[in-house]
């Protein structure tokens, strides 16, 4: 079974600073998805990113990028120019391409980072 | 906007009452999530649809029933709650962008029961 895993349950950042969230993921499988959204503490969540295990290249949406290490399993959130609205909590998710019916679609998600920006 | 809508957006209830929590979509998605969120856990599916009355089971279904009748409407059933139920629920659709399909997530539910 795939684990998605984030080990850092906190961490803060300067405003205008950058700061990295780790994640994890275990998985016997070749091609997936990888996502990272945010929650912030309207509770909503928000698709920030999402990177294509078959792609080398790494995501990048603006000030968000990530670090994508398909070997290491690694998949880490970077945060450029850190702004006060950035302040959230974000979650990891992990999802197989499979489409169609029986069990396709499914984020399996890590337990999140809550990141305080300090002004 | 993926057009996703939650009713009731809060609610309290007591142990043993069941509860009904509604998901509505506005864009003929075919695929529609229950999810829980509870502290400690992220996100964890509950139940999913990928048609109408077409479901199937996620990781944490123990307690919960869901049905589809319509594209637009998914809905959980708590028919006994209990106070391990108390969570906040949050419905989603998968829409096709690009080659991928990405979820996107209504505004939640937030459950207490008492």
């Amino acid at each position: 079974a795939q684990t998605v895993t984030q080990s850092q349950p906190e961490m803060s950042v300067q405003e205008a600073e950058t700061v990295t969230l780790s994640c994890t993921y275990d998985t016997s499988e070749s091609d997936y998805y990888l996502f990272w959204y945010k929650q912030p503490p309207s509770r909503q969540m928000i698709l920030v990113i999402r990177q294509e295990a078959y792609k080398q290249q790494n995501a990048t949406e603006n000030r968000f990028s990530v670090n994508f290490q398909k070997a290491a399993k690694s998949f880490s959130l970077k945060i450029s120019d850190s702004q006060l609205g950035d302040a959230a909590m974000y979650f990891c998710a992990y999802r197989t391409p499979r489409v169609g019916g029986g069990a396709t679609n499914k984020l399996i998600f890590g337990t999140g980072t809550l990141l305080a920006v300090q002004p | 906007d993926a057009g996703i809508t939650q009713s009731p957006r809060h609610k309290v209830t007591e142990t043993g009452t069941p509860v009904t929590l509604r998901c509505h979509q506005t864009e003929n998605h075919r695929y529609m999530y229950w999810y829980r969120q509870d502290p400690g856990h992220g996100l964890r599916l509950i139940h999913y649809s990928y048609g109408v009355k077409d479901t199937d089971k996620g990781e944490v279904s123990d307690g919960y029933s869901v049905s589809r009748s319509k594209t637009e409407d998914f809905l959980l059933t708590l028919e006994s709650a209990t106070s391990s139920q108390t969570s906040v629920y949050f419905c989603a659709i998968s829409e096709m962008t690009g080659a991928s399909y990405e979820q996107y997530f209504g505004p939640g539910t937030r459950l207490t029961v008492t």
